[in-house]
């Protein structure tokens, strides 16, 4: 089993839609976590860290669930420019293990 | 501008001739790691560095060595290139202090090596 698991999609939404994204992980020592975005061929930047009370920023809501052990980003009101693969990380002990899940790509189409 | 600079972005070369990766960074930041995206297998860890002149191997070492010099430079050398290291290449930076485990990682811009 992957440390870290998405489902890889694509996920096909029309502009304007909600969207959500799970992201499971199996160490559960794993501390913190983060959602990263990715375009074609291009370096991952960071989205928005997963707080344990959950947190919004926008259009973008991260909500961590330590008993089932999975994250989760929710995207609303998609636009156009949401396109783009999405990477969750998990981070373990001393900060020297960051696993990165293989990404969900989402299509935001009119 | 605080970033993480990789060169070359693109190289081609043959099987065997050694090349290395720049990587530098100019966030005083302790830790920097590199990665290889494939398709359908994500990014998988090559080597890190938790400062200088510490450096420990990730998850797909082999045929690979990095240095850890100076704080700000962390280059990623293949003394014998071969096909099955063409990929898509990142380096990346983060703080490791004591709340590090909420730092995120910063990439460079990636470099695309090929090998024939």
């Amino acid at each position: 089993r992957k440390e870290v698991e998405q489902d890889p999609g694509p996920f096909n939404v029309p502009e304007g839609a909600t969207v959500a994204f799970n992201c499971t992980y199996s160490n559960s020592a794993s501390q913190s976590f983060f959602w990263y975005r990715q375009d074609c061929r291009k370096e991952p930047k960071l989205l928005m860290s997963v707080y344990s009370s959950g947190n919004e920023d926008g259009r973008f809501t991260a909500q961590l669930n330590r008993a089932s052990q999975y994250i989760s980003l929710l995207i609303r009101d998609s636009k156009l420019s949401d396109s783009a693969t999405y990477l969750c990380v998990a981070v373990t002990g001393t900060a020297s293990k960051l696993t990165f899940g293989t990404g969900t790509r989402l299509q935001v189409t009119l | 501008e605080a970033q993480v600079t990789q060169n070359p972005r693109y190289l081609i070369t043959v099987t065997g001739k050694k090349l290395t990766v720049t990587c530098s960074q100019n966030m005083n930041h302790e830790y920097m790691s590199w990665y290889r995206q494939d398709p359908g297998l994500g990014l998988r860890q090559i080597y890190y560095s938790m400062n200088v002149e510490v450096t420990d191997k990730g998850d797909v070492p082999e045929g690979y060595k990095v240095s850890r010099k100076e704080k700000r430079n962390f280059p990623l050398i293949l003394e014998s290139p071969s096909p099955n290291q063409t990929s898509l290449y990142f380096c990346a930076s983060r703080s490791a202090g004591t709340s590090s485990y909420n730092s995120p990682l910063h990439f460079g811009n990636g470099t695309r090596l090929t090998v024939t």
